[in-house]
């Protein structure tokens, strides 16, 4: 399954099947970037980050890959569970501390 | 061992008081922030702070008050809350500026 954007979409997968949620970061200058879960009644988790030196990198059964032309991130998780039901928030980071937030998107397991 | 821990979980207040909201963290981080989280899932930082030092201010009405006695804490305090406070306030930390964050799990605000 696949999402698109910053309108807060919602994506369902069934399970063991791979998930693609996507992010169109705003400003052509950020260079570093960061992925986040969040479950019901918690705080955002970190899950991977990626610098604009490199466009892809990869994780415990996540990838994050980076097109800095298009502007676009997008968050790969393979072999989804029903654990991974969360919303995902991608981060961009201009300088400092300053980090903007996409609105998310709302990832559904069906068992 | 809660790494970052906000108090209270759940906040409701009428208009016009003023309320506090704690965040401490044990990991040792030189930075943290304050976020609110609209009820669509928006996620917008307030404020940032390096070893207690104010470096991010965003446009936050002046009725909201951080405050970082030492490195571990930081503390939100608001005076004449408004209808449109009502949000989740996360507090998070870094090892510094372009790190990662480690969130709290949110004070859930709500204005009568």
């Amino acid at each position: 399954g696949e999402s698109v954007g910053l309108h807060l979409p919602t994506l369902s997968v069934q399970e063991g099947d791979n998930s693609i949620i996507n992010c169109a970061y705003s400003n052509s200058a950020s260079d570093y970037f960061i992925w986040y879960k969040q479950e019901s009644g918690k705080g955002p988790q970190f899950i991977i980050d990626i610098r604009s030196n490199m466009d892809k990198r990869q994780g415990q059964r996540v990838t994050v890959l980076l097109n800095k032309t298009v502007k676009h991130l997008s968050l790969q998780i393979a072999a989804t569970q029903p654990g991974d039901s969360a919303v995902y928030f991608c981060a961009e980071n201009l300088t400092g501390n300053q980090f903007y937030f996409g609105t998310g998107t709302s990832l559904t397991v069906i068992p | 061992d809660t790494a970052v821990s906000q108090t209270p979980k759940y906040l409701v207040t009428q208009m016009g008081n003023d309320k506090s909201i704690k965040c401490e963290q044990n990991l040792g981080h030189d930075t943290m922030y304050w976020y609110k989280q609209d009820s669509k899932k928006f996620l917008k930082i307030m404020f940032s702070y390096n070893n207690k030092e104010l470096i991010i201010n965003e446009t936050v009405p002046n009725r909201f008050s951080p405050k970082s006695p030492d490195k571990a804490h930081l503390n939100l305090h608001i005076n004449s809350l408004e209808l449109g406070d009502s949000a989740v306030y996360f507090c998070a930390s870094s090892h510094g500026p372009r790190q990662p964050q480690h969130f709290g799990d949110g004070t859930r605000l709500s204005i009568l």
